[in-house]
């Protein structure tokens, strides 16, 4: 099994749906979960973190269930610029270790 | 704001070749890693740092090394390229044990094409 699982996507979504995202990780212990977004052909960059209690960034709703292994991201109101591959990273200990899921890409269309 | 940089944005190297692939990162961190990425199967991890001089096997390190001679700069070495070795090569670094939602930053990538 591996030890971040995602959506296998693609999403083709139409501008202004919601679209929701979800992660699964195999290692209790993982310290710290975050979501990437990733164009085509660039760096992966921080989307955002994710905190226990969940938090909310403008029209992105992240959510981690300890409990059940399982983060998720919502996007509301999607935009065309929204397009990109969303990585699902679980952090082993605390600023090493980083393991990414596969990605799951997400088109939005006009 | 954090810099991560890679010495190239594209390299062509013949079979046999060794290839040095550089990083450097500006904000003082402990942490340095160097991934491959190849569609279907994500970013995995082939060696990391932790400290000048100090190096951890990732997930495929075969046919790599790497070298940290001093902390804001991480080497990757392939011995003798291969073409199973083209792929994109992501450095990125983080600052040590920071505490909750320490990040990775990365740089824009080495595209490596080995013929």
């Amino acid at each position: 099994r591996k030890e971040v699982e995602q959506d296998p996507g693609p999403f083709n979504v139409p501008e202004g749906a919601t679209v929701a995202f979800n992660c699964t990780y195999s290692n209790s212990a993982s310290q710290s979960f975050f979501w990437y977004r990733q164009d085509c052909r660039k760096e992966p960059k921080l989307l955002m973190s994710v905190y226990s209690s969940g938090n909310e960034d403008g029209r992105f709703t992240a959510q981690l269930n300890r409990a059940s292994q399982y983060i998720s991201l919502l996007i509301r109101d999607s935009k065309l610029s929204d397009s990109a591959t969303y990585l699902c990273v679980v952090n082993i200990w605390y600023g090493q270790n980083f393991v990414f899921g596969p990605g799951t890409r997400l088109s939005v269309l006009p | 704001d954090v810099k991560v940089t890679q010495s190239s944005r594209y390299l062509v190297k013949r079979t046999g070749e060794k290839v040095f692939l550089e990083c450097v990162q500006d904000m003082d961190h402990e942490n340095m890693f160097w991934y491959r990425q190849d569609p279907g199967l994500g970013l995995r991890l082939i060696y990391f740092s932790y400290d000048v001089k100090m190096k951890e096997k990732g997930d495929i390190p075969e046919g790599y090394s790497v070298s940290r001679e001093k902390k804001e700069r991480f080497s990757l070495i392939l011995e003798s390229a291969s073409t199973n070795q083209t792929s994109m090569y992501l450095c990125a670094s983080s600052p040590g044990q920071g505490g909750m939602n320490t990040e990775a930053f990365f740089g824009q990538g080495t595209r490596l094409t080995v013929v």
